[in-house]
């Protein structure tokens, strides 16, 4: 089975926090991604990375950035929270070129 | 247009039916398709892959693609209320780093 990890299901945190939201693999796998999803607007990429070190923007980067400095560890930073980041945040991994992308359980994160 | 389309649905159908969820694309190089069902509150769980043009079963799902429509489906044969939840058709996005694309997704409720 795919074990994609978040470290909070739930996470409340007030405006101009620095917030850190983590997703730990234990596939292997090169590829992971960063989606918040929020209703009417669906899923939505933030940053992705396809090797430690290496990242890319998504379509809604700002306000963000990542780190990966290991494979299994892919880190998403809100850097000074506001009130418009409250969402789900999901993180996805997959093996490659046309592969699935697997999830983990989300994190509901709450900006007050 | 939007890349990837699906009804939102709400679509109601009878326990014992099939429930046929639509999915259009607009990259015509696209190779990979996905069906994620994603229950409320919680994440996307991958249900089939599909790659080729045709059917493609597995137990109650079968997944239909035609390339040249830019058309995907997903039927669920002898729907249960458990199969109540949203369903996200995605698309591998041309460019590589197996970034995909998400449909808004379809309502679906079973009713006994």
């Amino acid at each position: 089975d795919v074990k994609v990890t978040q470290s909070s299901r739930y996470l409340v945190k007030r405006t101009g926090e620095k917030v850190f939201l983590e997703c730990v693999q234990d596939m292997d796998h090169e590829n992971m991604f960063w989606y918040r999803q929020d209703p009417g607007l669906g899923l939505r990429l933030i940053y992705f990375s396809y090797d430690v070190k290496m990242k890319e923007k998504g379509d809604i980067p700002e306000g963000y950035s990542v780190s990966r400095e290991k494979k299994e560890r892919f880190s998403l930073i809100l850097e000074s929270a506001s009130t418009n980041q409250t969402s789900m945040y999901l993180c996805a991994i997959s093996r490659g070129m046309n592969q699935p992308q697997h999830f983990g359980d989300g994190t509901r994160l709450s900006i007050l | 247009q939007k890349e990837v389309e699906q009804n939102s649905g709400p679509l109601s159908v009878p326990e014992g039916a099939i429930a046929s969820l639509n999915c259009t694309y607009s990259d015509r190089v696209s190779q990979s398709f996905f069906w994620y069902r994603q229950y409320s509150g919680k994440s996307p769980e991958l249900i089939m892959s599909i790659y080729s043009n045709g059917d493609k079963e597995d137990g109650r799902f079968t997944a239909q693609l035609n390339k040249a429509s830019q058309y995907v489906s997903l039927l669920i044969r002898d729907s249960q209320p458990s199969d109540s939840a949203t369903y996200l058709c995605a698309v591998a996005r041309s460019g590589g780093y197996n970034k995909l694309i998400f449909g808004a997704g379809t309502r679906l409720a079973v009713h006994p």
